[in-house]
């Protein structure tokens, strides 16, 4: 059975830093592309961050590019965020996703991990 | 980035009726899209891939369909199991972007 778990969040000051993890298991992760997916409170579901499966390219959304890092360790089969210069419009659920083969969307997804950003 | 423009933001429909959402593309994605189905306090769930493809597990009353650059899901004879967010995600570019969401509730 595939499975995400996320950890790591919590509440952070703005400005301060946080890494989120996502330990993966049921299946061979080191073949998989994944994402971060990100949801404020009342909200839409907004994408983040990408990284191939050898870790080789990610991607991310303009609002957090050169604050957040999206990276993961096969050995480990476990995903991370590290956030970092968080500001309060980063507060959210972050999932984490599988991206099922061929880009063909989202197959898996972690039960979620809030982050509050707040003074 | 590519907008995708999402319809209705919310309905209410009877039990065994058909229902159909609609995101339109600001530009051309190819079949790249998905839908997903988001319960409350859940995560969500793939329902639809590469714009016509049922996920294994999800009844065969949920479809998809395109027609140009409009992208459709369609629950045909709705059940009460049907009811909540559902929204699209298109994967053609990045930044992917996902619909504004539909709220399904029964009437």
């Amino acid at each position: 059975e595939v499975q995400l778990v996320e950890s790591g969040g919590g509440l952070v000051q703005p400005g301060r830093s946080l890494k989120l993890s996502c330990a993966a298991s049921g299946f061979t992760f080191s073949n998989y592309y994944m994402a971060w997916v990100r949801q404020a409170p009342t909200k839409g579901l907004e994408w983040v961050a990408s990284i191939t499966n050898s870790g080789g390219s990610t991607y991310y959304r303009d609002s957090v590019k050169g604050r957040f890092t999206i990276s993961r360790d096969n050995a480990k089969s476990t995903l991370y965020l590290q956030m970092d210069s968080l500001r309060s419009e980063d507060t959210a659920t972050y999932y984490c996703t599988r991206i099922k083969k061929y880009y063909s969307g989202l197959d898996y997804w972690g039960q979620g991990v809030m982050v509050t950003v707040s003074s | 980035d590519i907008q995708m423009t999402q319809s209705p933001s919310s309905i209410s429909v009877s039990l065994g009726d058909r229902f159909t959402i609609t995101c339109r593309a600001s530009q051309d994605i190819g079949n790249y899209l998905s839908w997903y189905q988001q319960k409350p306090e859940k995560s969500p769930k793939l329902m639809i891939y590469r714009a016509t493809n049922l996920e294994d597990g999800v009844p065969s009353r949920f479809s998809g369909s395109r027609s140009g650059s409009d992208y459709s899901l369609t629950i045909n004879s709705l059940e009460s199991e049907d009811t909540g967010i559902y929204f699209c995600l298109q994967h053609k570019q990045y930044p992917w972007t996902f619909g504004g969401g539909t709220k399904l509730e029964l009437k």
